[in-house]
């Protein structure tokens, strides 16, 4: 099966500062990729997605960064808030199939 | 409701009874999932629904789980026998297709066995 893993199960940060949360991929035929937030209690909330056509793909205060080369996917977010505390789950698909999540970075910003 | 809905948000249960969870998917949503997370875990992929098809339920972990789909649209997910190692929490999510767009999840129910 596919596996998704993340390098860094937890990290902390300053509030202000750039935050960001790596994940590694296995399947290098996967062609999209997603990173979810997971808040306490909450199901996961889409937060920015790419496609393998891309290598850079930017939202509100967030980027995603996609390396094929060495199947690696960042997610970057600016200005950390305290609401950005949460859980981040990357996602990776292969068109027409499911979606292996990794394990989950915890991202804890410190006020 | 605009979002995914799943019912109850929270169960307990003793060992050996069978339990049921709902999922409402977001209307037209063709593609329905479910998931379990276990305590800092990831998500593990149990079953998938798309459209009429057959559903894909490679992720089930034995023949005590089974779920079905009703006119496309409510799902239940289902546990028979219930035992300690099903305490999660169970996800739904729902997506236009598989695979090519996101998908959206409801807050899940935690089941908790006793």
């Amino acid at each position: 099966g596919e596996s998704v893993g993340l390098h860094l199960p937890t990290l902390s940060v300053q509030e202000g500062d750039n935050s960001i949360i790596n994940c590694a991929y296995s399947n290098s035929a996967s062609d999209y990729f997603i990173w979810y937030k997971q808040e306490s209690g909450k199901g996961p909330q889409f937060i920015i997605d790419i496609r393998s056509n891309m290598d850079k793909r930017q939202g509100q205060r967030v980027t995603v960064l996609l390396n094929k080369t060495v199947k690696h996917l960042s997610l970057q977010i600016a200005a950390t808030q305290p609401g950005d505390s949460a859980v981040y789950f990357c996602a990776e698909s292969l068109t027409g199939n499911q979606f292996y999540f990794g394990t989950g970075t915890s991202l804890t910003v410190i006020p | 409701g605009a979002g995914v809905s799943q019912s109850p948000s929270n169960k307990v249960t003793e060992k050996g009874k069978d339990v049921e969870l709902r999922c409402d998917p977001i209307s037209g949503h063709t593609a329905l999932y479910w998931y379990r997370q276990s305590l800092g875990q990831g998500l593990e992929f149990l079953i998938y629904f798309q459209g009429n098809s057959a559903p894909d339920k490679s992720g089930l972990p034995s023949d005590r789980f089974s779920a079905e789909r009703t006119g496309g649209s409510v799902s239940t997910l289902t546990i028979q026998r219930t035992q300690q190692e099903d305490s999660a929490v169970y996800l739904c999510a729902s997506s236009p297709d598989r695979g090519t767009r996101p998908q959206h999840f409801g807050d899940g129910t935690r089941l908790s066995i006793l």
